[in-house]
């Protein structure tokens, strides 16, 4: 079946950088946009990042342009998410999400790794 | 950015209702609107796309319809599954952005 599992989350001081990763199965990782999407704790969903099926474009949320970078190995079917100058309000859930852009809704997601930025 | 506001925050409700989530987008994303179904310490799962388009193996008890600027999610006969708290996202145009979410408890 389609799967998405993260790893790499943890705890990190303020300044510092994490990476996740997240490794895909079950579908033809190569057609398909992948997403980053955040859920701060108590709070909605946040658009973080998308990187496009074939990884020539990629666009960020405001709250993280700059700071994070998406990319993926087709080779290896996965996706990454490197953070770095983490600050506190980073600090969320993060989901690793499939979704083609422009135009296609993001239909299966992870489990979630969590991200805590504290000193 | 496009400003996804759902209505309401909270809907209280009991098994069998029937019930309705709005969705109101800060200007025109034609049909590019999803909805999701998230329960605590899970997943969103995927529920409807292009506003009305039902994802396979979601029970036909839900449903979407609008276009342009203003949506709806409609559960027909609320389940005791169905508890759990709704979120809108629309695709139109980046970032994507997604609605507040509505939190539907038990009354």
């Amino acid at each position: 079946q389609v799967l998405l599992v993260e790893s790499g989350g943890g705890v990190v001081q303020p300044g510092r950088s994490l990476r996740l990763s997240c490794a895909a199965s079950g579908f033809t990782f190569r057609r398909y946009g992948m997403h980053w999407v955040r859920q701060a704790p108590g709070k909605g969903l946040e658009w973080v990042a998308v990187i496009w099926y074939d990884g020539s474009n990629n666009d960020y949320a405001d709250s993280v342009e700059g700071r994070f970078i998406i990319s993926r190995d087709n080779s290896k079917n996965m996706v990454y998410l490197q953070m770095n100058s983490l600050r506190a309000e980073d600090t969320a859930v993060y989901y690793c999400a499939r979704g083609n852009p422009p135009n296609t809704p993001v239909d299966v997601w992870g489990q979630g790794t969590q991200v805590t930025v504290s000193s | 950015d496009i400003q996804m506001t759902q209505s309401p925050s909270t809907l209280s409700a009991s098994v069998g209702d029937r019930v309705t989530i709005t969705c109101r987008a800060s200007q025109s994303i034609s049909s590019w609107l999803a909805w999701y179904q998230q329960k605590p310490g899970k997943a969103p799962k995927f529920l409807i796309y292009k506003a009305s388009s039902l994802e396979s193996g979601v029970p036909s008890r839900f449903s979407g319809s609008g276009s342009g600027t203003e949506f709806t999610l409609t559960i027909s006969s609320l389940q005791p599954d169905d508890f759990a708290t709704y979120y809108c996202q629309q695709y139109n145009s980046y970032p994507i952005t997604f609605g507040q979410g509505t939190r539907l408890e038990i009354k």
